[in-house]
C-alpha cells in the first residue's frame, strides 16, 4: 500500500519559473491538503480539497494553485517561483474533512524539498 | 498570535529517563488535539487524537493527556529509537470547515 506519493523529492527552481509539484494517494480518501513547513514554524495550509472538483485556500494561498479532478490526485502549482516559496511541502489526506469527532487523522507522504534561487 | 505553542523547543533525554512534553492551545471550544511524530526528511506520523478533557491515550511508551488548556506527551523510559520531533495540532474553525493548525514541534534527543 503505498499510501500518499509526492514527487519530486527534490527540485530547484529559478525565480520566476513554474514547475506543478505532485501527490497522489492509492487510499480512496475524500480530503487532500497541501502543507510548508519551514524553519521555525508549524506546518502551515496552502490549498484544501473535500472532494474531486471542489478546492478552497488555506492560511497562505498566494502564489500557489491547485486542482482536483479525480480523487486520487492533487497537484500544487507554482505559478511563478519566488525565493519565499522556498520550503518542504507535504501533501496529507485523511478518509473524512477534518471535523469535531471525526476519527479521521492525516496522513502525509514525504515532502518535496523546493529551493529558489 | 500564535493558537498552538509546543514547549519545550529541544529537548535531549538519556536513555530511560521520562519526561513530557507539553501543547497549550487558545483555541476555544476544543474539536480535537492530534499528536504526531517526525523523523527527519519524513513526513509527520499520525499517534493520537484527544477529544475532550480528562481523555489518555497510550501507543508503547508515550500517553497523551488533555485538559482545558493544554495537551501533555508524556515518554516513559524513552529509548534512541523515540528521537524525533513531535508535533501537536488542533482543530480550529475556518469559514464552516476546520483546519488542523499545527504547533512549531519539540525536538527530542535521547541518547543511549
Amino acid at each position: 500500500n503505498a499510501g500518499v506519493t509526492q514527487t519530486p523529492k527534490f527540485q530547484v527552481l529559478k525565480t520566476g519559473q513554474s514547475m506543478t509539484l505532485q501527490c497522489a494517494q492509492d487510499m480512496n480518501h475524500e480530503y487532500m491538503s497541501w502543507y510548508r513547513q519551514d524553519p521555525g514554524m508549524g506546518l502551515r495550509l496552502i490549498h484544501y480539497s473535500v472532494g474531486a472538483g471542489i478546492t478552497d485556500q488555506g492560511e497562505v494561498p498566494n502564489g500557489y494553485n491547485v486542482s482536483r479532478s479525480t480523487t486520487e490526485d492533487f497537484p500544487l502549482r507554482l505559478l511563478s517561483a519566488a525565493p519565499s516559496q522556498t520550503s518542504v511541502y507535504f501533501c496529507a489526506s485523511s478518509y473524512s474533512r477534518p471535523g469535531p469527532r471525526k476519527d479521521s487523522p492525516l496522513h502525509f507522504g514525504n515532502g518535496t524539498r523546493l529551493t529558489v534561487t | 498570535e500564535d493558537q498552538v505553542t509546543q514547549s519545550p523547543e529541544a529537548l535531549r533525554l538519556q536513555e530511560g529517563e521520562s519526561s513530557s512534553l507539553n501543547c497549550s492551545y487558545t483555541v476555544s471550544g476544543l474539536r480535537g488535539l492530534f499528536w504526531y511524530r517526525q523523523d527527519p526528511g519524513k513526513g509527520p506520523e499520525f499517534l493520537f487524537t484527544l477529544y475532550s478533557a480528562g481523555e489518555e491515550k497510550e501507543k508503547e511508551r508515550l500517553k497523551a493527556t488533555l485538559t482545558k488548556k493544554e495537551s501533555f506527551l508524556h515518554i516513559t523510559a524513552p529509548k534512541p529509537e523515540d528521537s524525533a520531533t513531535y508535533l501537536c495540532a488542533v482543530l480550529r474553525p475556518s469559514g464552516g470547515s476546520y483546519i488542523p493548525t499545527f504547533g512549531r514541534g519539540t525536538s527530542l534527543i535521547v541518547h543511549p
